[in-house]
């Protein structure tokens, strides 16, 4: 059973077109994390959700939006894809909030790439 | 120090020997620090969470110490094996709810 899971695993897209990531965690969680994974393979957190409220908003575009419809979820939708969003983007959750003393447990992560 | 450094960048160690790298992190605000281990075309997994001054974590052959006070973390290894190479990232946390990574020592293992 896979504990947090992301779909797409790739996704090829043209410049311009609207896309989105799905996340789901079934470990019970509170917390849920979107990360970049940047060209210099740095993982920078994007946000994240406790209970479906925003407490982590990075500067991001507002091109990036997401959503928590429950706390096993957290959606990630980009507007207007540019080259410069091709990247891997990990979802990840934890027990406690961003930074406390329970461990991230991340999803395989999506490799997007815009043509 | 305002952000999360790793050093050394990568790391090349002939299989059985031991090694260790360093993390260091904003000592104010400190909350917990976290390593994980992170395989190439894999995500990356916890190995430890650490809060206390003077904390020491052990799992097999890896363990960890936590120094809040000067604001640094070493991972040591001992006995290095192939399986042993992977990306080793830190991250710390603080009171504000932040979580910052480091950019993570890459081990290569020669067998």
């Amino acid at each position: 059973d896979t504990a947090v899971s992301q779909t797409p695993k790739y996704l090829v897209t043209q410049m311009g077109n609207d896309k989105s990531i799905k996340c789901e965690q079934n470990l019970g969680h509170d917390t849920m994390y979107w990360y970049k994974q940047d060209s210099k393979k740095f993982l920078k957190i994007m946000f994240s959700y406790n209970n479906k409220e925003l407490i982590i908003n990075e500067t991001v575009p507002n091109r990036f939006s997401p959503k928590s419809p429950d706390k096993a979820h957290l959606n990630l939708h980009i507007n207007s894809l540019e080259l410069g969003d091709s990247a891997v983007y990990f979802c990840a959750s934890s027990l406690s909030g961003p930074g406390r003393s329970q461990p991230q447990h991340f999803g395989d992560g999506t490799r997007l790439s815009i043509l | 120090i305002l952000n999360v450094e790793q050093s050394p960048q990568s790391l090349h160690v002939q299989e059985g020997d031991s090694t260790n790298f360093t993390c260091s992190f904003p000592s104010s605000n400190f909350y917990a620090l976290h390593w994980y281990r992170w395989e190439t075309a894999k995500s990356p997994e916890a190995l430890f969470v650490m809060t206390l001054n003077g904390d020491e974590k052990k799992k097999g052959r890896i363990s960890a110490t936590l120094n809040t006070k000067e604001g640094y973390s070493y991972l040591y290894i001992k006995g290095s094996q192939p399986e042993d190479s992977a990306t080793y990232l830190c991250a710390s946390g603080s009171s504000a709810s932040k979580i910052i990574f480091g950019s993570g020592t890459r081990l290569s293992i020669r067998p």
